[in-house]
């Protein structure tokens, strides 16, 4: 089965900063990454798909990359709504598995 | 646009089975362009893939409940379910159903059902 890893588990941030969030996958999964948003009561919500594909909907300031193992998410400029839990999903092989979410918080 | 609503008891006896369902609308599940997955999610914790349903009902279960799940699919009531048999507290939990693409990612997410197993 492969592991997923999210760095960090939480962090705290200010409206406008630039975030990134790293997952780390325990063997090569190619492209096949994929990252979510969990607002707080709220199902998750496709933001990023094969790395790098931005869902329909979700807005232009989300971005991912990487390959192999290591992929980031980054957030080119924070919005208040942005304010939730972010998971990775590797979709190589199954057991499909997440990463352990990080969650993102107001400083 | 496509919606996916979860209903089903939301109080399960320990060792009894969960059954849940999941409708589909504005698409058909008969389409045969997606998955039709399960997650779950206990309480302030992480998100575990239960496994996929295909319309023709082929299905792929994460093997570490694969001996207590069950998936089906009603093509004529566009909807799938779920049975987990032998719960217990572990199993309390969100459960979800999901649109998944044929590249295995939630596309789109029902609402959630909390079901808490507890005598």
């Amino acid at each position: 089965d492969i592991q997923m890893t999210q760095s960090p588990s939480s962090l705290s941030a200010s409206v406008g900063d630039r975030v990134t969030i790293t997952c780390r996958a325990s063997q090569n999964i190619g492209s096949y990454l994929n990252w979510y948003q969990q607002q707080p009561g709220k199902a998750p919500e496709l933001l990023i798909y094969t790395a790098s594909s931005l869902q329909s909907g979700a807005p232009s300031r989300f971005g991912g990359g990487g390959s192999g193992t290591n992929f980031t998410l980054t957030i080119s400029s924070l919005q208040l709504e942005d304010f939730a839990t972010y998971y990775c999903q590797q979709s190589y092989s199954t057991p499909l598995s997440f990463g352990g979410g990080t969650k993102v918080e107001i400083k | 646009q496509v919606q996916l609503q979860e209903s089903g008891p939301g109080l399960v006896k320990p060792s009894e089975t969960l059954s849940l369902t999941c409708t589909v609308s504005g698409d058909s599940i008969s389409g045969g362009n997606y998955y039709w997955s399960w997650i779950r999610q206990p309480p302030g914790k992480g998100l575990e893939w239960i496994g996929y349903i295909y319309y023709t009902g082929s299905t792929n279960y994460n093997p570490s409940l694969k001996s207590r799940v069950t998936m089906s699919v009603d093509t004529s009531k566009n909807q799938f379910s779920l049975k987990l048999r032998s719960v217990s507290a572990a199993d309390t939990a969100e459960y979800y159903c999901a649109l998944t693409g044929l590249h295995w990612y939630f596309a789109l997410w029902g609402r959630g059902t909390l079901v808490t197993v507890s005598s």
